[in-house]
Formats: structure tokens, sequence, C-alpha cells
């Protein structure tokens, strides 16, 4: 069957520190990746999408980055966190009905 | 993709069956209606899609109307774990469209004890 991990659970990061989440999928191969963002008490925003390695398309500017460096493997990365980057960050597998990872709560502080 | 219209929130007593109602007026031909469920701080859950026909299976039953306008989510018997926030999501895609969903407000339902 297939899965999805996403970690870690919580993080706490300072203004200005980096930032890396990672998103891996079990159990597929050539899936198509998301990742999100729901800011608190707001809806969810597709941040980044991949549809194969190394292909990675943007949906909003921001100070985020992405990468696909495995087939199963979808990274949301920073060089500088800023406040307003705190959130819920969910990876999702894309096939018949979309897969959410359990999500990672930023804060920065 | 088409924009839909849901209610902000729903009360329903525990144990009745909880209809949801959405409005996609400007559904294409080609485009499914999705259902996905998010229970509070964890990722959304998908339910059921459909295109033109009823679906159902364990989780819920899906009525889309004859000119597809609007549809109705219907939880059977709803439990205390049925809380949560409801998106109806219309997409051109079955599976996994590569340009993701859209999620808008949704209906957040609570359920009554």
């Amino acid at each position: 069957s297939q899965t999805i991990h996403q970690w870690p659970a919580t993080l706490v990061q300072p203004v200005g520190s980096p930032l890396s989440l990672e998103c891996t999928v079990e159990g597929t191969s050539n899936p198509n990746l998301y990742w999100y963002r729901q800011a608190a008490g707001r809806g969810l925003q597709l941040l980044f999408y991949s549809v194969g390695i190394g292909q990675i398309s943007s949906e909003v500017p921001q100070n985020l980055s992405a990468s696909r460096p495995q087939d199963r493997q979808f990274i949301l990365s920073s060089k500088k966190l800023l406040l307003s980057d705190s959130g819920f960050y969910l990876c999702a597998w894309g096939s018949y009905g979309y897969t959410f990872g359990s999500g990672t709560r930023l804060t920065v502080v | 993709d088409a924009k839909t219209t849901q209610p902000p929130s729903m009360d329903c007593a525990e144990g009745r069956a909880a209809n949801l109602p959405c409005n996609h007026s400007t559904i294409s031909g080609n485009e499914y209606v999705y259902w996905y469920r998010q229970i509070h701080s964890q990722g959304p859950q998908y339910i059921i899609h459909g295109l033109k026909n009823n679906e159902t299976n364990e989780m819920a039953s899906l009525i889309i109307t004859e000119d597809r306008k609007s549809s109705t989510l219907i939880l059977p018997h709803a439990t205390l774990r049925d809380t949560a926030v409801y998106y109806c999501i219309v997409s051109r895609y079955s599976g996994g469209g590569a340009d993701g969903l859209t999620f808008g407000k949704g209906t957040h339902l609570i359920i009554q004890p």
C-alpha cells in the first residue's frame, strides 16, 4: 500500500534561520507531489508541485523553494525564514484522491 | 477549475445524517466533484468524488444534481469524530492532476452530542 511520510511534526525556528522539511512516499513510482501551506485561520494554499525528478513548479512568489532529488522525495526549503512563513505545511501525493501527510507545524519566532 | 460555494458552518446531531451542500454552477462537463475533510491539526482526508452519477463508499454518499450545478455530501450516521472542515472541490482531473487541487474555506461541520 502507498504511504506518505512527513517530518518533523512541529518545529520552532528563529527568524533568519534556514529550513528543510522532508516528505517521502512509499509504494508508488513517479508520483505527482505537492507542498501546501495553511496559515492560522486560513485555507490551504498550494505552494509547489512536481511531476518528476528535478521538475518543480511554483504557484506563488515566496521566500521558499522546493526540490525533488529522488523520485519519491520532496523537500521544502528556505535560506532565511520570515515571521510570515509560520504555518502548517502539508505534503501531498496526487493519485486517485490526493493523500496528505500528517503535516509540520512551523512557528517562526 | 470551477469555483465552489459552501455554507461556512453547520450543526448536526450525533446519529443523524449530515447533509453538506455545495454549489458549483460554473462546472464544466469534464470536471469532477471532490470532497475532502480536515480534522483539526491534521492533513485533509479524501472522502469521495464523482463526475455525473451518484457515488457511495464506506465513508459517505455523493449526490450530484442532474445539471451538475450542485452536489450534496451525505454522512449517513454522523459521529462526534466527523466534526471537521469539509471541502468541496471541482477539478478537471480524475487522478493526480499535475497542478494540484484548489481548496476554498469549506464548511465547518459540528456534530452535537
